[in-house]
């Protein structure tokens, strides 16, 4: 049983572009979290979705950050016109239902220029 | 609001001695308390939850952690360090209930260095 997909491992972009992370969770679980960890920080929680649905997103930055669970295929963490400040490592979370515990993937670097 | 405070940022234990990693926990409801491990470049790894049951809580690779309500603490103990046990730890709390589940606050983790 693969544990969670998180790709690509490492992505550069220059300021302005735009930044697509993908999750995929495991088998079975149907809630994904979004985590993001800025250096000397720990990790904050941005959002909460299950399929078609975001659940809370009381995490997530006001603008320029969306996140998707769709019916079919991995949960899509969008970032658009990066900046310097959104450098960080982005961790995908999931778990099953209604149950309190989270299997991490091993995050996407994200360093912009 | 739920907040987490961990003391020493680096700790630092010669191999064979006892591990102390501290933890303490703000909530306003009964919580959901974790230790989780962060080897290099490597996902968050759960070591060991608490979810109202006993208070001490046995894990993973030898650690456990002790549940103290009096003192808001949840501090993670392994009787003898192994140098494999060098990673950053990270506790964290969780209402642990509704849609808020999942929703963990961290702290800023403890990196811990085992000396041959």
């Amino acid at each position: 049983n693969a544990g969670v997909m998180q790709n690509p491992r490492h992505l550069v972009r220059r300021r302005g572009q735009e930044a697509r992370l993908r999750c995929s969770p495991m088998k079975g679980h149907s809630h994904v979290y979004w985590y993001r960890q800025l250096p000397e920080e720990g990790l904050k929680f941005m959002v909460y979705l299950q399929k078609e649905n975001i659940i809370d997103e009381s995490g997530m930055p006001k603008e320029r950050f969306s996140a998707e669970f769709p019916k079919e295929g991995p949960s899509i963490l969008r970032i658009q016109q990066v900046v310097r400040g959104d450098s960080a490592a982005y961790f995908c979370a999931s778990s099953p239902r209604d149950v309190v515990k989270l299997f991490f993937g091993s995050g996407t670097q994200l360093s912009v220029l | 609001a739920q907040s987490v405070t961990q003391l020493g940022s680096h700790v630092s234990v010669s191999e064979g001695a006892l591990v102390l990693l501290r933890c303490n926990y703000s909530s306003s409801v009964p919580p959901y308390l974790f230790w989780y491990v962060q080897y290099p470049n490597q996902g968050l790894q759960l070591l060991l939850k608490y979810t109202s049951a006993a208070t001490l809580v046995k894990g993973i690779n030898g650690f456990e952690a002790e549940f103290k309500k009096s003192e808001t603490s949840f501090h993670l103990t392994k009787p003898s360090a192994h140098m494999s046990d060098a990673a950053e730890y990270f506790c964290a709390v969780s209402e642990g209930r509704g849609s808020t589940l999942g929703r963990l606050y961290f702290g800023r983790g403890t990196q811990l260095t085992v000396w041959p």
